[in-house]
């Protein structure tokens, strides 16, 4: 799988928008891009994926540059209980199942 | 309400003892995962399978075990040739579709007395 890096720790107030970036430069045309997040001494929770176009859902929305070489993880209005490792992930098409996660991004919210 | 459970939450296991964990899940799906993840690390692939009767090792295999005689249940046993055991274990199962994600127990902290 195609690797990804991520900003090891971001910090943000709370009620306001929160972008999440993640680098995927070697992201290949049948790999989505898939974001996990983990609250503390649980497993990971699935927040959003998509492929080339835009995507929202009730958790957040997923930009993707036009070259698919970049993405961003938005969370419109943080709360304290959005403090979590946000994970980046390509997962191709086709293969195995397998995610693989690397060290993500450690998300302080600020009361 | 489905989802994945993974017991004990908490586990102590003596030196050159094998400690099996338990994950259920009752989504009806039929791949299921166990992955390894140490502090401050993400998640590693230890085994997976994809249907009942078959399962695949993952990127650290060694010293672990597992079977899937159910398609709800999928233990893995960790054995004494596992020489540092001492890790968040976590489970995960997901349904039919490239689409679809994984979901996740909420894992079982292994510790060596």
């Amino acid at each position: 799988d195609a690797k990804t890096t991520q900003p090891n720790s971001m910090e943000s107030n709370e009620e306001e928008p929160v972008h999440l970036p993640c680098n995927h430069s070697t992201i290949s045309g049948t790999d989505y891009i898939h974001w996990y997040r983990q609250l503390p001494s649980q497993g990971p929770e699935y927040v959003i994926h998509g492929l080339t176009s835009n995507v929202n859902n009730r958790m957040a929305s997923l930009a993707i540059a036009e070259d698919r070489k970049s993405s961003t993880l938005i969370l419109h209005r943080a709360t304290l209980r959005d403090a979590a490792v946000y994970y980046c992930i390509l997962k191709a098409i086709f293969g195995n199942e397998k995610l693989t996660f690397g060290t993500g991004t450690r998300l302080t919210i600020i009361p | 309400d489905g989802g994945i459970t993974q017991s004990p939450k908490y586990l102590f296991r003596k030196e050159g003892q094998n400690v099996t964990l338990s994950c259920e899940q009752n989504l009806n799906h039929d791949a299921m995962y166990w992955y390894r993840q140490d502090p401050g690390q993400g998640l590693r692939l230890i085994y997976y399978s994809q249907i009942v009767n078959d399962f695949q090792k993952g990127d650290i295999a060694e010293g672990y075990s597992v079977s899937r005689e159910k398609k709800e249940s999928f233990p893995l046993t960790v054995t004494s040739a596992q020489k540092n055991p001492t890790a968040f274990y976590l489970c995960a199962s997901k349904g039919q579709g490239v689409r679809q994600p994984q979901h996740f127990g909420d894992g079982t902290r292994l510790s060596i007395l």
